[in-house]
């Protein structure tokens, strides 16, 4: 089955110190992964994927097939990146995404 | 840029209501998607569309049914809400990139 996972529901640092969010998937072909992020009060909307390798607002993520991972970090936080990230996976050709179940990240002063 | 609207931002429905939310894109966009957003579960994908009255189900179209007459339209229809179906419904439209564009949600409460 196909499944996106993150395991952290709330992930809390102080400003300045290192982030990782979590994502795993579950997929037997070759994935499209992307990062979602919605920011308090504002649309949903794309922050990376995979296939373009930007580092976006400071936030990179590399996809390991050997762990089938596509963990988001940066190294140093900022409180504005405090807001609720989601991993997706798009299934070869189908254009459906499926959503991990997001992660809150709280960024504090 | 990418405009994605949604008809309403709050709703407050009784139970046994039929509901319509209606979405509208303006890029001409073939794909556009229904979710819900539900703390703790995530986005669950209810309906999408790929042309004009083309649907196909998602992984929760149970309660719901969709209508896209026009390509920059796609509603969705609560045919008798229930309590359970109270949550965050999120429209969207996809690139030929991949990328989906949101429409800002619209909170439905039935009561």
């Amino acid at each position: 089955a196909q499944r996106v996972t993150q395991p952290e529901k709330l992930l809390s640092v102080f400003k300045g110190a290192p982030v990782e969010l979590k994502c795993n998937y579950s997929y037997s072909g070759s994935p499209e992964l992307f990062w979602y992020v919605q920011y308090s009060r504002q649309r949903l909307q794309l922050l990376l994927r995979h296939i373009s390798r930007e580092s976006i607002k400071g936030f990179t993520a590399d996809l390991n097939k050997g762990e089938t991972s596509f963990h988001l970090k940066k190294p140093f936080a900022q409180e504005e990146d405090s807001a609720m990230y989601y991993c997706a996976l798009i299934p070869s050709n189908t254009g459906k995404l499926i959503f991990g179940q997001g992660t809150t990240l709280q960024v504090k002063p | 840029d990418v405009k994605v609207t949604q008809s309403s931002r709050y709703l407050v429905k009784r139970t046994g209501e039929k509901v319509f939310l209606e979405c509208v894109q303006d890029m001409d966009h073939e794909n556009m998607f229904w979710y819900r957003q539900d703390p703790g579960l995530g986005l669950r994908l209810i309906y999408f569309s790929y042309d004009v009255k083309m649907k196909e189900k998602g992984d929760i179209p149970e309660g719901y049914s969709v209508s896209r007459e026009k390509k920059e339209r796609f509603s969705l229809i609560l045919e008798s809400a229930s309590t359970n179906q109270t949550s965050m419904y999120l429209c969207a439209s996809m690139a030929a990139s991949y990328e989906q564009y949101f429409g800002p949600g619209t909170r439905l409460t039935v009561t």
